[in-house]
């Protein structure tokens, strides 16, 4: 149990162009979920807590407008990165938390996304 | 401020046990997590530990000091499989997970 999955798994983009990642709880309801970008031989390094019907609480340094958080149901999270740049080009990774179960606070995590902005 | 300290890296051979440290110093202390990540893919959940000894679960296990803001995690008869990065994870007082940069696991024949 507790599987999340992301799509895309690979995308390359134009300079200036969107892109919608989404990430999905399959087995389970996430009231929260939780996007992640890793840069090589990095840690995690968060971005926003998203709340099942809420607007997303970012952290200190990630810009709101570009970086878009949409947590429209209980399996339904997406990251949208407007005008991408190249400086955007990274590892993002989403994770979800159990609303139930042991222990409650574990995050499980997608499998990721790698975009390259050209 | 907090902080997270793991070794960057370590080599063990296969077949060996290996154990790899984390202290920390947060603002409050509700758990502490260890996850594997392989390269190129997202972390996965190892083990839980909240209160003060050793947790098993197969091969891995976990253990934890909160007087002294320290855990390992324990691998034993290593296989060339369990190379991979270890994050510890510390959940603070608002709940609130404070990442590792983790440590590199290298897995010689």
């Amino acid at each position: 149990g507790a599987v999340v999955s992301q799509h895309p798994s690979r995308v390359i983009c134009k300079s200036g162009t969107s892109v919608k990642i989404e990430c999905r709880s399959l087995d389970f309801q996430a009231t929260t979920m939780f996007w992640y970008r890793q840069f090589p031989k990095k840690s995690l390094m968060l971005m926003a807590t998203s709340n099942e019907g809420s607007k997303a609480t970012y952290e200190q340094g990630v810009e709101k407008d570009k970086f878009l958080i949409n947590h429209a149901s209980l399996t339904l999270s997406t990251l949208t990165v407007t005008s991408a740049h190249p400086e955007d080009s990274s590892f993002y990774i989403c994770s979800a938390k159990l609303a139930e179960g042991v222990p409650q606070e574990t995050q499980y995590f997608g499998p990721g996304t790698r975009l390259l902005v050209l | 401020g907090q902080n997270i300290d793991q070794p960057t890296e370590m080599t063990a051979t296969e077949g060996a046990i290996v154990q790899i440290n984390c202290t920390y110093q947060t603002s409050g202390f509700n758990g502490l997590f260890w996850y594997q990540q392989h390269a190129g893919e997202a972390p996965t959940f190892l083990s839980y530990n909240v209160l003060d000894g050793l947790e098993e679960k197969g091969r891995f296990s976990s253990f934890l000091s909160r007087s002294k803001g320290y855990s390992y995690l324990l691998l034993k008869e290593l296989q060339m499989k369990d190379s991979a990065s270890y994050l510890c994870a510390v959940m603070d007082s608002n709940y609130q997970l404070i990442w590792g940069a983790g440590t590199k696991l290298i897995i010689k024949p």
